[in-house]
């Protein structure tokens, strides 16, 4: 099946630092990522869509200054939590499009729990 | 706007049958996923559904009726490590995006 790797899986930062995760489809090449957060006992909201070689598009509500998305090849996308605050604390989940077979299915890395400090 | 309900908890015996339901108002529809997610852990693939009916996929099965706005995830032969939260997510024709429900946590007890 397809896979997706992130990392790293956990980081813990202090505040007003930046962190940087990345999200990589290891089998197959990804036309699309999307970025999600889950906060404990909650559900996951989608953040961002991205397209490789194009600007991220933005759910209603999340800083584009903030979160830095960058989707340079079919295989990677990166997300930068910039000047980092406690309440950015949360774990961080991608998924890829584009696998072979169901084309419609996106596969899901394994996450990153952040920590800030 | 989009709106997916589904219950936050369910309880059942090991050996047991137990079905979650996911009512939505999505404009714009296209299909429904549900997936199951360990406490900690990436969401894992169960099942997609485009057309109305049911699909059996072993113990589990997977039911939409679009007319309704209705789906529902039936988990048969319960076993313990069915212990996890289950969410239903639709996509809309305009796009891949995946919009959740809240999740619903089942636990399954000896």
């Amino acid at each position: 099946g397809a896979v997706v790797s992130q990392h790293p899986s956990r980081v813990i930062c202090k505040s007003g630092t930046s962190v940087k995760i990345e999200c990589r489809s290891l089998d197959f090449q990804a036309t699309t990522m999307f970025w999600y957060r889950q906060f404990p006992k909650q559900s996951l909201m989608l953040m961002a869509t991205s397209n490789e070689g194009s600007k991220a598009t933005y759910e209603q509500g999340v800083e584009k200054d903030k979160f830095l998305i960058n989707h340079a090849s079919l295989t990677l996308s990166t997300l930068t939590v910039t000047s980092a605050h406690p309440e950015d604390s949360s774990f961080y989940i991608c998924s890829a499009r584009g696998g072979k077979g169901r084309t419609y299915e996106q596969y899901f890395g394994p996450g990153t729990r952040l920590t800030v400090t | 706007g989009q709106n997916i309900d589904q219950p936050t908890e369910m309880t059942a015996t090991e050996g047991a049958i137990v079905q979650i339901n996911c009512t939505y108002q999505t404009s714009g529809f296209n299909g429904l996923f549900w997936y199951q997610q360990h406490a900690g852990e990436a969401p894992t693939f169960l099942s997609y559904n485009v057309l109305d009916g049911l699909e059996e996929k072993g113990r589990f099965s997977s039911f939409l009726s679009r007319s309704k706005g209705y789906s529902y995830l039936l988990l048969k032969e319960l076993q313990m490590k069915d212990s996890a939260s289950y969410l239903c997510a639709v996509t809309r024709a305009a796009g891949n995006k995946l919009t959740f429900g809240g999740g619903t946590r089942v636990l399954v007890k000896p």
